[in-house]
């Protein structure tokens, strides 16, 4: 099965900050990527798919990039409603792997 | 519009089985599957399996093999999850998600509908 690392588990930031989270995959998946957003006791919001196309109705603030087995989610400017856990997924094999989420607080 | 709604919360003893339903409305249900995702308490997301709508193939995680089953009612467009020998340990929130399988140049339906979510218990 493929790995999925994100990094980092945890971080704090303040309003107005440049973010960026990274998922490392044990072996390559193309650009078979999506990023999620979770609130407390909310379902998973899907932000960016194919590793780097923006789901209509995100925020522009949000980014994605990368291909093979290093991607990133950038959030450009933090706002106050970003304070969430985030999750990548990778779906290139027959069985998808989330990463294990990283919680942004505010600082 | 398209949704995905999930059945209510259950309480199973350990050793029994529960199934989840997800019945699906607003698009084309045999053009897409549905992927089962589990969150236990204060934990992450876990992908459960895949199944599809139009022909019923299955894909599921390694560590459940032989204790889920995931099967489509076309008829009432519902996809079930069914889980059995319940631990504790499956105490969690069950999700249905829309997954087309697949991505191409003009669509990416992988979880791009969610299912408002089936909370289980399994306590003795």
């Amino acid at each position: 099965d493929i790995q999925m690392t994100q990094s980092p588990s945890a971080m704090s930031a303040s309003v107005g900050d440049r973010v960026t989270i990274t998922c490392r995959a044990s072996q390559g998946i193309s650009n078979y990527l999506a990023w999620f957003q979770q609130k407390p006791g909310k379902v998973p919001k899907r932000l960016i798919y194919a590793a780097s196309s923006l789901q209509s109705g995100v925020p522009s603030r949000f980014s994605g990039s990368g291909s093979g087995t290093e991607f990133t989610l950038t959030i450009s400017s933090l706002q106050p409603e970003d304070f969430a856990t985030y999750y990548c997924l990778q779906h290139n094999s027959y069985t998808y792997t989330f990463g294990q989420g990283t919680k942004l607080e505010i600082k | 519009q398209v949704q995905l709604v999930q059945s209510g919360a259950e309480v199973k003893k350990p050793g029994a089985s529960v199934k989840v339903s997800c019945k699906a409305s607003g698009y084309t249900f045999t053009s897409y599957g549905i992927s089962w995702v589990r969150q236990a308490p204060g934990q992450g997301l876990e992908w459960m399996g895949w199944i599809s709508a139009y022909n019923g193939n299955t894909n599921y995680a390694q560590k459940l093999q032989g204790r889920v089953t995931m099967t489509t009612d076309t008829s009432t467009s519902t996809a079930y999850m069914e889980l059995r020998s319940l631990r504790s340990d499956d105490t969690a929130v069950y999700y249905c998600a829309r997954d087309g399988g697949y991505c191409s140049s003009t669509s990416c339906p992988i979880m791009d509908v969610w299912g408002k979510g089936t909370t289980v218990t399994v306590s003795s």
